[in-house]
């Protein structure tokens, strides 16, 4: 079984600092990976995809992946109230097509 | 660009009834997946569609089942429902090239009593 875990938090941090969320994944197979925003009472959001080792930035957002360790994690920088949300970490589960889902971190950002 | 849209947005059925759900892709979309999320929990792959076959599916019983129709719009259908259906039914729809970057529609929350 193929599994993607997070720490299910929750995750607080001050508003204006850098909330760092993480994801370690069981399939040494696993070649990209994606971050998903979830408001509570709405659906996932995708806010990021990473397909190779190392960093991808996008605006305050920054995926690093890190396959010899089987490490992803998720930097939001300069915080703000509006990042308060459940982040889905996922991985393809390549041959039947299925995209595996860890539990999520909420994250709340304390004003 | 539509976005992906859903319906209904709620649903309350009885134990053993059957539901269908549906689902109509974002603009150029070809291929749908179908997830169920219950609380608390992340999405939980169904199966998905491309070209109206099915092309992968999760850990579900036979009794949940779906369609795709050649506008690439999908319906979910479950029968015998158990209380244990009860869940946020989530669809979402990507590229055939890029089928791992989905995006969800607002989810259908089914209960089942």
């Amino acid at each position: 079984q193929k599994e993607v875990e997070q720490n299910s938090g929750p995750l607080s941090v001050p508003e204006g600092a850098i909330a760092s969320l993480n994801c370690t994944y069981s399939d040494r197979g696993s070649q990209s990976f994606f971050w998903y925003r979830q408001y509570s009472g709405k659906s996932p959001e995708l806010i990021m995809s990473i397909y190779s080792n190392g960093d991808k930035e996008d605006g305050r957002f920054t995926a690093q992946l890190n396959k010899a360790s089987q490490y992803v994690s998720l930097l939001i920088r300069d915080s703000q109230p509006s990042d308060s949300a459940t982040y889905l970490c996922a991985a393809p589960n390549f041959g039947n097509e299925k995209l595996t889902f860890g539990t999520g971190t909420r994250l709340t950002i304390i004003p | 660009e539509t976005g992906v849209t859903q319906s209904p947005t709620h649903l309350i059925k009885t134990r053993g009834q059957q539901v269908t759900l549906r689902c109509s892709s974002q603009s150029g979309h070809n291929t749908v997946s179908w997830y169920q999320q219950a609380l608390g929990q992340g999405p939980q792959f169904i199966f998905q569609y491309y070209r109206e076959e099915e092309n992968g599916r999760g850990n579900f019983p036979p009794r949940f089942s779906g369609l795709q129709f050649p506008n690439y719009s999908s319906e979910l259908n479950v029968n015998a429902l158990e209380l244990d259906d009860s869940a946020l039914y989530l669809c979402a729809s990507s590229l055939a090239a890029v089928p791992y970057e989905q995006y969800f529609g607002p989810g259908t929350r089914l209960t089942v009593t």
